[in-house]
């Protein structure tokens, strides 16, 4: 079965700082997809990224940044130079089927000022 | 568009009573899920709705059932509340497959059964 593992329960920074947010997968599949979700204090789940097994690429959009390395089973998230509205819980997510996602236990991000 | 509504935001139940957690979207989406989410455990698939017509059991289904109304309608059906079942329970939606295509979730409701 497959697992998504965030060892990270708390990241506290002051604002500009970057902070990097782990996650590592288990799975015994070769075709599989991994996301990124940002719940905000306002509840709702936001989402971020999409990647699947076969593109290892990393992608950049704007302050965010994710490394995939399927050697370590690794979809890491980076925030750089942190601000306030970054303050967040983040969830990483496997799909295992084409229908059922699992999440990660979330990291909660807080960012001061 | 208001993309996934859900009612009620908050509800309060007693253990035993029963209740049906609504969910609508507007994106005209094939594919609609239940999950709950308790603090420390991230969210867990209850129920999902591949298409109109179909249900499957996600993670964690005792407790619960499920009818997919019509495209736009997936409820969600508490029989005979419990305490475990206190939780944020979140509608979401996608146009297929969850691999293949990124959910859109409700604003959630807050259950507690005391």
């Amino acid at each position: 079965a497959q697992k998504v593992t965030q060892a990270q329960t708390e990241i506290s920074v002051v604002e500009k700082e970057d902070v990097t947010l782990d996650c590592v997968y288990e799975t015994r599949d070769t075709t599989y997809y991994l996301f990124w979700y940002k719940q905000p204090p306002s509840g709702e789940l936001v989402f971020l990224i999409r990647r699947n097994s076969f593109d290892e690429q990393n992608e950049i959009s704007g302050r965010y940044s994710w490394n995939f390395q399927k050697s370590t089973s690794s979809f890491n998230f980076t925030i750089t130079a942190s601000q306030v509205v970054d303050s967040a819980v983040y969830f990483c997510a496997s799909c295992f089927d084409d229908y059922k996602l699992s999440f990660g236990a979330g990291t909660t991000v807080t960012v001061r000022a | 568009n208001a993309g996934v509504t859900q009612t009620p935001k908050f509800q309060v139940l007693k253990t035993g009573q029963s209740m049906t957690l609504q969910c609508a979207q507007d994106m005209n989406h094939n594919s609609m899920y239940w999950y709950r989410q308790d603090p420390g455990m991230g969210l867990r698939l209850i129920y999902y709705s591949a298409s109109e017509g179909t249900t499957d059991k996600g993670e964690v289904p005792n407790g619960y059932n499920v009818s997919r109304l019509n495209k736009r309608e997936f409820s969600l059906r508490l029989e005979s509340a419990a305490p475990s079942q206190t939780s944020v329970y979140f509608c979401a939606s996608s146009e297929g497959g969850a691999g293949l295509y990124e959910q859109y979730f409700g604003p959630g409701t807050r259950l507690t059964v005391t």
